[in-house]
């Protein structure tokens, strides 16, 4: 069975701090690795993809990979009220049946 | 928007009804899916189609019937539901092996069973 395991949360921060959410994985053959964050009562949508080990920047988020240790986190700068989500990490499988395998998520609370 | 929708976004339906959740991707793409979004739960997927076939069906119960005409619909055929499957179902699709296998979800349908 392929997981993927995210902190058990939730994650509270206050505004301006720096949120760190992380995650691992099983299936070392894992090649894409996706952050999403979900709204209550919406929808997951995309807000970074990293292949890559090392980081990814997009604007005040930063992904990180590291394959040798199945690790994938995500980082907020200036964490604003905005932010205040579920954050699911989910991994790319390959090898016989490939799908997105999701974690349970991260709650995250931004305080003004 | 994603480029994907869903109907209805809501339905209350008792244990004996039949319905049916629609979705429609307008991104070309060839892969599309069915998960199910249970509280405190990771998103489940339910099934997967990749140019209208189905290949992936994670031992869903029989009474949820999926049916993919062409790449651009599934849908989700429900009858004989049980309280325990009230949920968020949404629907998603992808362009596999372009690179990066990203994922676009629909807003989902909040599905309450009687």
């Amino acid at each position: 069975q392929k997981e993927v395991e995210q902190n058990s949360g939730p994650l509270s921060v206050p505004e301006g701090a720096i949120a760190s959410l992380n995650c691992t994985y099983s299936d070392r053959g894992s090649q894409s690795f996706f952050w999403y964050r979900q709204y209550s009562g919406k929808s997951p949508e995309l807000i970074m993809f990293i292949y890559s080990n090392g980081d990814k920047e997009d604007g005040r988020f930063t992904a990180q990979l590291n394959k040798a240790s199945q690790y994938v986190s995500l980082l907020i700068r200036d964490s604003q009220p905005s932010d205040s989500a579920t954050y699911l990490c989910a991994v790319y499988t390959q090898g016989g049946s490939e799908k997105l395998v999701f974690g349970k998520g991260m709650k995250l609370t931004v305080n003004p | 928007e994603t480029g994907v929708t869903q109907t209805p976004r809501h339905l209350v339906m008792g244990m004996t009804n039949k319905k049916s959740l629609k979705c429609e991707q307008h991104l070309g793409h060839n892969a599309m899916y069915w998960y199910k979004q249970s509280a405190k739960k990771p998103l489940e997927l339910m099934f997967v189609y990749n140019f209208k076939e189905q290949t992936e069906n994670n031992s869903v119960p029989s009474r949820f019937s999926p049916e993919c005409p062409n790449s651009s619909h599934l849908f989700l055929h429900l009858h004989t539901l049980q309280p325990e499957d009230s949920a968020l179902y949404l629907c998603a699709s992808s362009h596999p092996g372009q690179g990066d296998n990203e994922q676009f979800f629909g807003p989902g349908t909040r599905l309450t069973v009687l």
